[in-house]
């Protein structure tokens, strides 16, 4: 089946240090492949996609993730963390099934900038 | 604006009654997507919709119907909320088979006692 990982559940840096947010999924075929931002009290907002092309795609904010095929990973990357981006994030796996397309989120990875 | 709206967003009820929470979008989206939001689980898909008066189940569908009579409404009802349904709902849409941005709604909390 399906799946996506998030590894870790918290994640705190100092403010203006990098930050990496891990993200795993199990899928037979290249998924499409999306990172998603929640501020507190606030719905989730895209940062970032990727379909196919150029592994190393940008977003908004600042944030790039890496597609890497053979770890079936696409990591979220930042050089500095400013204290805005505490927040939840959430990795999430697009797929077409027989009935039709589907999104799975992972659990989420909570950071928190100190 | 493009936007997608939920209502209400906050609701507080008693098991057994039903409600309804609304959705629409004004991006004239084919596909449009629940999802209840809970600590520690994230985000889990209810259902979806694929376009008009094609829906079906995503991962957690029991206790809840939907219909997509309109291309840019798609409720969520239960008809009879328990305790368990008590929740953090979204509401998403985005363009051709779902593909590409998801947009979301501002959410709905709701609670049932």
């Amino acid at each position: 089946a399906q799946s996506v990982t998030q590894p870790d559940i918290h994640i705190t840096v100092s403010e203006g240090a990098s930050l990496e947010l891990r993200c795993n999924y199990s899928y037979g075929a290249t998924p499409y492949l999306f990172w998603y931002v929640q501020s507190p009290g606030q719905g989730l907002q895209l940062l970032l996609k990727y379909f196919s092309g150029d592994t190393l795609v940008q977003g908004i904010k600042g944030f790039e993730a890496e597609f890497k095929r053979s770890q079936s990973s696409f990591n979220l990357r930042k050089p500095s963390v400013h204290w805005s981006d505490a927040a939840e994030y959430f990795c999430a796996v697009g797929f077409y099934s027989n009935s039709g397309y589907a999104l799975n989120f992972g659990k989420g990875t909570s950071l928190l900038v100190t | 604006e493009a936007q997608v709206t939920q209502n209400p967003r906050y609701l507080i009820t008693v098991t057994g009654k039903k409600l309804t929470v609304t959705c629409s979008q004004n991006m004239n989206h084919e596909y449009m997507s629940w999802y209840r939001q809970d600590p520690g689980l994230g985000l889990r898909q209810i259902y979806y919709s694929m376009n008009v008066e094609v829906t079906d189940k995503g991962d957690v569908p029991e206790g809840y119907k939907v219909s997509r009579k309109e291309k840019r409404n798609f409720p969520l009802i239960l008809e009879s909320p328990s305790p368990n349904q008590t929740s953090l709902y979204f509401c998403a849409s985005s363009s051709y088979r779902g593909v590409g941005e998801q947009y979301f709604g501002p959410g709905t909390r709701l609670t049932v006692t």
